[in-house]
């Protein structure tokens, strides 16, 4: 029982760089997230998707982009990496039905010199 | 305007006793939810308790209760005979609207220290 799965679990980028980061979820859920949680912080939500082919910017989305093309899949792609958007990134993904609890991957920690 | 609000940075507490953790929310859609996830220090987000703002009854998930007062607009999680594996980071997240996305706003957190 996989539930989300997010690759890499670490990484060190330098300034500049670009980068994917990786997530899939095998609950067949429509509903997926990314956030990004700064040290001693909440979760903010950077990008959502409600189904395949739909995507909207969330409260922090700039420096970041998502596509999503399956169910399954809901990759988070950083271009230009900056200092400031090092920090944990979590996905997560929901069922359709009202009221469900969203479930999270482990997260990718993120680290950019 | 901060939506969630968890007013306890840290929180030390003796192991088996009760501990109460605190969460306001600001909102003006009558319908919403209430979350609790506690994140312990490997760091994944675990689901503890839902609320919705039309439920009457406060719920409850075994050790776990949320005491929901409407009019004051507070959502305060209560944990039961408190368990050195408790000890972890709390956050209050809230959805509003029942349709769509239900996106989630979180609070900043609650550290909760289980002493033995």
């Amino acid at each position: 029982n996989a539930g989300v799965t997010q690759t890499p679990k670490f990484r060190i980028l330098k300034i500049g760089q670009s980068m994917t980061l990786q997530c899939t979820q095998d609950m067949n859920h429509n509903y997926m997230y990314w956030y990004r949680q700064d040290p001693g912080m909440g979760l903010k939500l950077i990008y959502y998707s409600v189904g395949a082919g739909i995507t909207d910017k969330g409260e922090v989305p700039n420096g970041y982009n998502v596509s999503r093309s399956t169910t399954e899949d809901f990759p988070l792609r950083l271009e230009l990496a900056a200092p400031s958007q090092t920090s944990v990134y979590f996905c997560a993904s929901r069922q359709t039905v009202d009221n469900q609890p969203q479930h999270f991957g482990d997260g990718t920690r993120l680290s950019i010199l | 305007a901060q939506k969630i609000t968890q007013t306890q940075p840290g929180m030390f507490v003796q192991e088996k006793e009760a501990v109460t953790l605190d969460c306001t929310y600001d909102t003006s859609d009558p319908s919403y939810g209430l979350f609790w996830y506690k994140q312990p220090s490997s760091g994944e987000m675990i689901f503890l308790i839902y609320q919705g703002s039309y439920d009457q009854q406060n719920a409850t998930e075994g050790r776990y209760s949320l005491n929901f007062q409407k009019a004051r607009k507070s959502a305060n999680l209560v944990i039961s005979a408190s368990q050195l594996g408790d000890s972890a980071m709390y956050f209050c997240a809230m959805r509003e609207g029942f349709q769509g996305a239900q996106k989630l706003v979180f609070g900043q957190g609650t550290r909760l220290t289980i002493n033995p």
